[in-house]
């Protein structure tokens, strides 16, 4: 049974960082690629972005190109998101999804407010 | 700003047909295939259908999906109270370089 759980969410001032994990577990994680994906209050969902099964290629929504960097670590069933320079509207549940094509499975979400 | 479009909401008696529909352009719905989730804000998006037309296991066949050149459509017959939800569109964009989702349908119960 697959199962995706996200942490690292939290309380954020403008421009600062913050880095999201999400712990795989259920399937064989570096067999597939890996999803960011978030929703603003009242908003809809918003794809961030993929990071293929081996961690060679990678794709950001223009939205937070050049700020977020999403990496993986197959050795041990992780993923991350690196979020810099943070601004307001980044503020949002964010969730990781597995598979490439699909986006066949999420997790729960974990919390990220940015304010002063 | 999200590149499918799709209507803000759509309702129906229990025991209706349901249907949302999802428009795109060339460089995503008309070139690549079409998903939809089903979603409870909060709560974990679930996938419905893949591959434009497929169910994933254990999703009720009562949900049904079909592309037709740059637009896609997912069909829910026999509409139950539990199918209350947001519902959106997917698909990769190759002018983009990433996915997109529709701006979401929220579906009620009449």
């Amino acid at each position: 049974q697959v199962h995706l759980v996200e942490s690292g969410g939290g309380v954020v001032q403008p421009g600062r960082s913050l880095r999201l994990s999400c712990a795989a577990s259920g399937f064989t994680f570096s067999s597939y690629g890996m999803h960011w994906v978030r929703q603003a209050p009242g908003k809809g969902l918003e794809w961030v972005a993929l990071i293929w099964y081996d961690g060679i290629d990678k794709y950001y929504a223009d939205s937070v190109k050049g700020r977020f960097t999403i990496s993986r670590d197959n050795s041990k069933n992780m993923l991350y998101l690196q979020m810099n320079s943070l601004r307001a509207e980044d503020t949002a549940l964010y969730y990781c999804a597995k598979d490439r094509y699909n986006l066949d499975s999420w997790g729960q979400g974990t919390l990220v407010t940015v304010s002063s | 700003q999200s590149v499918l479009t799709q209507p803000p909401s759509a309702s129906g008696t229990p025991g209706q047909r349901v249907t949302i529909s999802c428009s795109g352009s060339s460089s995503n719905i008309g070139s690549n295939t079409v998903n939809w989730y089903q979603h409870l804000p909060g709560t974990a998006p679930k996938l419905l259908i893949y591959s434009n037309n497929q169910r994933p296991s254990g999703v009720p066949d009562r949900f049904s999906g079909s592309k037709s050149g740059t637009s896609a459509s997912l069909a829910i017959s026999g509409f139950q109270s539990e199918d209350e939800a947001d519902y959106y569109c997917a698909a990769w964009d190759d002018s983009l370089n990433g996915f997109v989702f529709g701006t979401g349908t929220e579906v009620t119960v009449l």
